[in-house]
């Protein structure tokens, strides 16, 4: 099946610094990747919508300016969490639909724990 | 706004025992439906998925789920589990008009004992 990668795996950083993470599709161009956030022990939340060629569209309650989403070729889509707090700290997960593959058969990432310190 | 309900929070079953994990969404509209499964220390691998015909449908390694429109269910069963089925389990949604976000449930974890 389709393979979707995320770098990095793992994170630590500093509060008030700010860390990018990418996902890309490594056999599939992906016109829409989504990003998620899962805390321990729930269920994934959607952040925000990442289309290619165009800004990306945020759930409520998602600050646009704190979570920078690019999504700048079919393959690569990033999520910067700028300025990062302790409360930033989750597990990060995207996701990228195969066109392809029928009606909306998305494959997700690994994920990225971020801690922030 | 959509939603996905999980009945159970934790499954715990021994080997060989049958599973039936709820799954319940709340959408009048026309939905595709999904099942997936997070092993320990992977990432989310999709198990099945229903959008449209039979409704029940056959997935990866022995599981199947049977959509019941008048119920919103979307209930995942297996007759005999393994050791190996030990993980965590999604139910989730989106709308059938297609590229949109999936909607999970708040997850089923299973643990199989021998």
């Amino acid at each position: 099946g389709a393979v979707v990668s995320q770098h990095p795996s793992r994170v630590i950083c500093k509060s008030g610094t700010s860390v990018k993470i990418e996902c890309r599709s490594l056999d599939f161009q992906a016109t829409t990747m989504f990003w998620y956030r899962q805390f321990p022990k729930q269920s994934l939340m959607l952040m925000a919508t990442s289309n290619e060629g165009s800004k990306a569209t945020y759930e409520q309650g998602v600050e646009k300016d704190k979570f920078l989403i690019n999504h700048a070729s079919l393959t690569l889509s990033t999520l910067t969490v700028t300025s990062a707090h302790p409360e930033d700290s989750s597990f990060y997960i995207c996701s990228a639909r195969d066109p392809n593959m029928g009606t909306d058969t998305q494959y997700f990432g690994p994920g990225t724990r971020l801690t922030v310190l | 706004a959509q939603s996905v309900s999980q009945h159970n929070h934790h499954v715990i079953l021994s080997e060989a025992a049958s599973l039936e994990l709820g799954c319940n969404y709340s959408y009048g509209g026309t939905v595709n439906l999904f099942w997936y499964v997070q092993y320990p220390g992977q990432h989310l691998q999709l198990l099945l998925k229903y959008f449209s015909g039979d409704p029940l449908v056959k997935g990866i390694k022995g599981f199947e789920a049977e959509f019941i429109k008048s119920k919103f269910s979307f209930n995942l069963r297996k007759p005999s589990v393994q050791w190996s089925d030990t993980a965590e389990y999604f139910c989730a949604v989106n709308l059938y008009s297609g590229n949109t976000p999936l909607v999970f449930g708040k997850g089923t974890r299973l643990s199989v004992i021998a």
